[in-house]
């Protein structure tokens, strides 16, 4: 079964600054997809970006990218220029190329200091 | 908006009494898929239905059930409640069988709380 973690339970970063969050997952499949989801105090789960592991290139969404690391199973996100709304839980999902279900990470937690 | 309604949005029930959620999926999607986020396990994935059959079961307990009807809508029923099972309760759906280049839209979530 597919396991992802996400090591870092709190972040917190300046505004207009950058951060990054990790996510490692464990998988023997070689295709699959990630995801990093959004939760803000709403509960609402909001994609964020999508990575499809037969891609080389890394995603990118304006100000969110990430750095996908196929062979040593990570997939970080970085938010660069961070404002106020981007605090939030954030959850790393992974999911196989066959399977409708996500298996998601613990979470982290981002604050945004003004 | 995602376009996926979950009624009700807070739930307050007793323990050993029975709930059902109710999921109203995106228009034109086939797929819904029921997940629980607690406070202390992130969101762990339930089960999903595709155009009204079962299609994938995750950690779903034998005290719970779903269906998805001819309209799409999925109803999740939760039975002889515990005070653990206390959490959000996500739906969401998508339009093809699952494939991931559909994306999952997540409903606002069901908050149950069992006293």
């Amino acid at each position: 079964a597919q396991t992802v973690t996400q090591s870092q339970p709190e972040m917190s970063v300046q505004e207009a600054e950058t951060v990054t969050l990790s996510c490692t997952y464990d998988t023997s499949e070689s295709d699959y997809y990630l995801f990093w989801y959004k939760q803000p105090p709403s509960r609402q789960m909001i994609l964020v970006i999508r990575q499809e592991a037969y891609k080389q290139q890394n995603a990118t969404e304006n100000r969110f990218s990430v750095n996908f690391q196929k062979a040593a199973k990570s997939f970080s996100l970085k938010i660069s220029d961070s404002q106020l709304g981007d605090a939030a839980m954030y959850f790393c999902a992974y999911r196989s190329w066959n399977a409708g279900k996500s298996t998601f990470g613990d979470g982290t937690t981002l604050t945004v200091k003004p | 908006d995602s376009g996926v309604t979950q009624t009700p949005k807070h739930l307050i029930t007793a323990t050993g009494q029975r709930v059902t959620l109710r999921c109203s999926p995106r228009s034109g999607d086939l797929s819904v898929y029921w997940y629980q986020q607690s406070l202390d396990q992130g969101l762990q994935f339930l089960i999903q239905y595709y155009n009204g059959e079962e299609r994938a079961k995750g950690n779903i307990l034998e005290r719970f059930s779903a269906q998805q009807f001819p309209d799409l809508h999925s109803e999740l029923n939760l039975s002889s409640l515990e005070l653990g099972d206390s959490a959000l309760y996500f739906c969401a759906s998508s339009d093809g069988q699952g494939k991931v280049e559909n994306t999952q839209y997540f409903g606002p979530g069901t908050r149950l709380t069992v006293l």
